[in-house]
């Protein structure tokens, strides 16, 4: 069945490195959605990409969609105590509609301060 | 908008028990779904909504799950009878078509 997988499963990094973690579809994505949840707490969205290639900044957050569909990245620059947490990417489901995502496994980024 | 509300944020019930996790969607979004959360199988959907109708419900593990959405600002999931392998953060969401979704708090549910 269709699978979205994400890669490093964790990662822990000192306070000022960067982090980047990966998210691989079996399918093509019309789109892709990434969320951060917090320890203890609930995913939070944090953005929508739809264009191949696209690529899109939230201050030191940047978001990639490969040019297949098929892939997507996001990398923070100088990471910061306040980035902990678990970072999930998100694609539709496969012959479902645009409203049902399936989502990866996650990577949980821990930053030693 | 307060965002999408779920009650109870932590239930611990005993097992044979009747479970009733509740839902309130942010007013407008035309989805509902229901996600559950463990360590070993990470964010699992179980069902979800549009304009108040079931769409999909395959993700539901066994026939003691279910779930109703009697109108636009209400959903209920229902665990009866409840065992301990449905111990998991039960998260509710919504969205408003293609956009990104807005989750719940979630319940936190232990069964004993």
């Amino acid at each position: 069945g269709q699978q979205v997988m994400q890669i490093p499963q964790y990662q822990h990094v000192q306070e000022g490195e960067d982090f980047t973690t990966y998210c691989n579809s079996s399918t093509t994505l019309s789109n892709i959605q990434w969320y951060k949840q917090r320890p203890g707490g609930h995913p939070v969205f944090l953005i929508q990409l739809v264009k191949s290639g696209e690529v899109k900044k939230q201050k030191r957050l940047t978001f990639q969609f490969g040019e297949a569909k098929k892939n997507s990245s996001l990398h923070i620059t100088a990471t910061q105590t306040t980035d902990v947490g678990t970072y999930f990417c998100a694609g539709p489901r496969y012959g479902g509609s645009q409203g049902n995502l399936i989502f990866g496994k996650g990577t949980k980024l821990s930053v030693k301060p | 908008d307060a965002g999408v509300i779920q009650s109870p944020r932590h239930e611990v019930t005993e097992m044979g028990q009747e479970v009733t996790l509740r839902c309130k969607p942010i007013s407008g979004h035309d989805y509902l779904f229901w996600y559950r959360q463990t360590m070993m199988r990470g964010l699992e959907l179980l069902i979800y909504f549009n304009n108040n109708v079931p769409i999909d419900d395959s993700g539901m593990p066994e026939d003691r799950f279910s779930a109703k959405m009697p109108n636009a600002s209400f959903s209920t999931l229902k665990i009866q009878p409840s065992e301990p392998r449905d111990s998991a953060v039960y998260f509710c969401a919504s969205s408003l078509a293609h956009n990104g979704y807005t989750f719940g708090s979630g319940t936190r549910l232990t069964v004993v």
